[in-house]
């Protein structure tokens, strides 16, 4: 079946730090990759996604490549602000992203201090 | 526009009893999902509609659970005869349709503990 295998944390880095999120996967098929956040409070929101092998993902500073060959879609950042502090899920879809939901990781706790 | 709700947010009973969960997508979304998160566990996908039919309902957890939906509208979760291992967060989303394209917008879920 498929599964999605990320760091569970909490990360702690400071602000301005570079952030990498490791997330790895195994599917039957050719799935879709989403990076989910959730931020204190609110619900989970899509942060980005790839839909193919080499696809990269961006949407608020961070980015994430889809790799065929690792299996892995790592969540990255540059220079990481206190306001990025949430819980980050890696999730995938192996039909489309509908029929079967979506399989999530177990969720990155992470945490910016100023 | 409004997002996804879920009502109620929290909801605290006794093993043994029925509980009913509910879920409105955002309005024009034809295709509606439940997930359940278990204290440090991931989301595990339940049960999506298309419209108002289900046609896979093999990741229910077990045949004390249901759902349904009214049209492209309002969804129900009911679970009976509530176990403790059903206490977990119950989450709801909604997309414009079943595909990968669509973005999955999730509701701020139901927080369930059986005592």
């Amino acid at each position: 079946g498929n599964s999605v295998t990320q760091m569970e944390g909490p990360v702690t880095l400071s602000e301005e730090a570079f952030l990498t999120i490791n997330c790895t996967y195994t599917a039957t098929g050719y799935p879709s990759l989403f990076w989910y956040v959730q931020y204190p409070g609110e619900g989970l929101q899509l942060l980005l996604k790839a839909t193919k092998a080499d696809d990269k993902g961006s949407n608020k500073g961070f980015e994430a490549t889809y790799r065929k060959e690792t299996t892995s879609f790592h969540l990255e950042k540059g220079s990481v602000q206190v306001s990025d502090s949430a819980v980050y899920f890696c999730a995938l879809s192996d039909s489309g992203g509908g029929a079967d939901g979506l399989t999530f990781g177990k969720g990155t706790h992470l945490i910016i201090q100023p | 526009g409004a997002g996804v709700s879920q009502s109620p947010s929290n909801k605290v009973t006794e093993k043994g009893k029925d509980v009913e969960l509910r879920c409105d997508p955002i309005s024009g979304h034809t295709a509606l999902y439940w997930y359940r998160q278990r204290l440090g566990q991931g989301l595990e996908f339940l049960i999506y509609f298309q419209g108002n039919s289900a046609p896979d309902k093999s990741g229910l957890p077990s045949d004390r659970f249901s759902a349904e939906r009214t049209g492209e509208s309002v969804s129900t979760l009911t679970i009976q005869r509530t176990q403790q291992e059903d206490s977990a967060v119950y989450l709801c989303a909604s997309s414009f349709r079943t595909s990968a394209t669509y973005e999955q917008y999730f509701g701020p879920g139901t927080r369930l503990t059986v005592t």
